[in-house]
């Protein structure tokens, strides 16, 4: 298996536009997060995914984050519209049945918003 | 003050020693807890876990220590080489909720 797959490795935007991230959880996983790592904060969940259907977004800062997991293949991370304080590296990982050894990380996006 | 961001613990040994990085964690319920480590520029990759029904647990050099009393859990690395430097994090569980990272150890490995 290839593992967590992200994308785009990097993304650079300016203030206001829209940026979708992109994750590919490894297949079979039946959970899926979302997180962001920043100096500030260090790693905070943002959301999380059960079978699909969200569980738990209250991480997402506020209503310009949403998240969709249209399959379970599948899961995008907009924010809309963007702005600099959301400037940080955003991981998604995915895991069987929610033990934590089975957490596995995609190499994360690097978001930079100017 | 205003904060200006984490101050990541650091830790710098010299290669071949053994490296001892500890860990708090404040909720007493937490019974599953578990040892990432994050090179620059990837994700976190998990290390070793333990259950709260034990309190050591060993890995290919590396051992974990889990104290509940003192709700205390250390990462042993034996023989640590240069590939081990990064940013390990511990995160601890409690049944029917999501993990929860400390703010990470910065390891450095001097040749």
């Amino acid at each position: 298996d290839a593992g967590v797959i992200q994308s785009p490795r990097h993304e650079v935007t300016e203030m206001g536009q829209e940026v979708t991230l992109r994750c590919k959880p490894i297949s079979g996983h039946d959970y899926l997060f979302w997180y962001r790592q920043t100096m500030m904060r260090g790693l905070e969940l943002l959301i999380y995914f059960n079978n699909n259907v969200p569980i738990d977004d209250s991480g997402m800062p506020e209503d310009r984050f949403s998240a969709k997991m249209p399959n379970a293949s599948f899961s995008t991370l907009k924010i809309q519209p963007s702005e600099p304080r959301d400037s940080a590296v955003y991981f998604c990982a995915s895991s069987f049945e929610d033990r934590a050894h089975g957490y596995t990380f995609g190499s994360g996006t690097r978001l930079t918003v100017v | 003050g205003e904060s200006v961001g984490l101050h990541l613990p650091t830790l710098s040994v010299q290669e071949g020693d053994n490296s001892i990085i500890n860990c708090a964690y404040s909720n007493s319920a937490s019974d599953y807890f578990i040892w990432y480590k994050q090179e620059s520029g990837k994700g976190p990759q998990f290390i070793i876990d333990i259950r709260s029904n034990m309190d050591k647990r060993q890995g290919q050099r590396v051992t974990v220590l889990l104290n509940k009393t003192v709700k205390h859990l250390s990462l042993q690395i034996a023989a640590t080489q240069p590939g081990d430097s990064a940013v390990y994090f511990c995160a601890d569980q409690t049944s029917g909720s999501r993990l929860t990272f400390g703010e990470g150890t910065q390891l450095t490995v001097n040749p």
